[in-house]
């Protein structure tokens, strides 16, 4: 099946940084979301983006829905130890079935 | 807040075995899934259910079949195990037929050997 190009792949960061992720497709979706996958624990919605060119936030994330309505991006700002984890983006499809990233594992260095 | 249990946190199976792993939703969505993580491939669509008693292929049904008798419990059943079926797995419901928001389990780890 199809499946969106996530990028990096991982990212080892200090606590403090900024960090931004992407991801791109070669087919347009209406709806980008993002998930965020604590250790031991299922994905869980983010940031949803309904309109090409929409910025949306949610504390010290933003995310962007591309204006060619194939990418979106993530930048999570002045990172945490417990922003670890994997973060997915998903394109919503015709069908209504999620088609998703492989992850950006997120890491922090100690 | 919904919850989605599933029943094993850490499933160990041999080749060939009849496996079943169940899920349960406590907030009455009509809508629910099963999906296999694996690293570097994301999460990637089994089955899927909208109602009791209806199913439909995701992505990768091969090797898998699923039942749901009742609206709360979702069950994917490995018929023979193989040794290519060891992942992640991980249930899920949403409320909305357009299922951008999706509540998901906490995973089964199994490992087939």
């Amino acid at each position: 099946g199809q499946q969106l190009n996530q990028s990096p792949q991982s990212m080892f960061i200090q606590e403090g940084e900024d960090v931004s992720m992407n991801c791109t497709s070669s087919s347009i979706f209406n709806t980008w979301l993002w998930y965020k996958q604590d250790p031991g624990e299922g994905p869980v919605l983010l940031i949803a983006l309904y309109k090409a060119g929409e910025l949306t936030s949610n504390g010290r994330l933003t995310a962007q829905f591309g204006i060619t309505r194939k990418d979106s991006f993530l930048n999570i700002s002045a990172s945490i130890p417990s922003d670890v984890g994997i973060y997915f983006c998903a394109g919503l499809g015709s069908n209504y079935q999620l088609i998703w990233g492989a992850g950006t594992k997120l890491i922090i260095k100690p | 807040d919904v919850k989605v249990t599933q029943s094993s946190r850490y499933l160990v199976k041999r080749t060939g075995e009849k496996v079943f792993l169940e899920c349960v939703q406590d907030m009455d969505h009509e809508n629910m899934f099963w999906y296999r993580q694996d690293p570097g491939l994301g999460l990637r669509l089994i089955y899927f259910s909208y109602d009791v008693k209806m199913k439909e292929k995701g992505d990768i049904p091969e090797g898998y079949s699923v039942s749901r008798e009742k609206k709360e419990r979702f069950s994917l059943i490995l018929e023979s195990a193989s040794t290519n079926q060891t992942s992640m797995y991980l249930c899920a419901s949403s409320l909305s037929r357009t299922n951008e928001k999706l509540f998901f389990g906490s995973g089964t780890q199994l490992s087939v050997l």
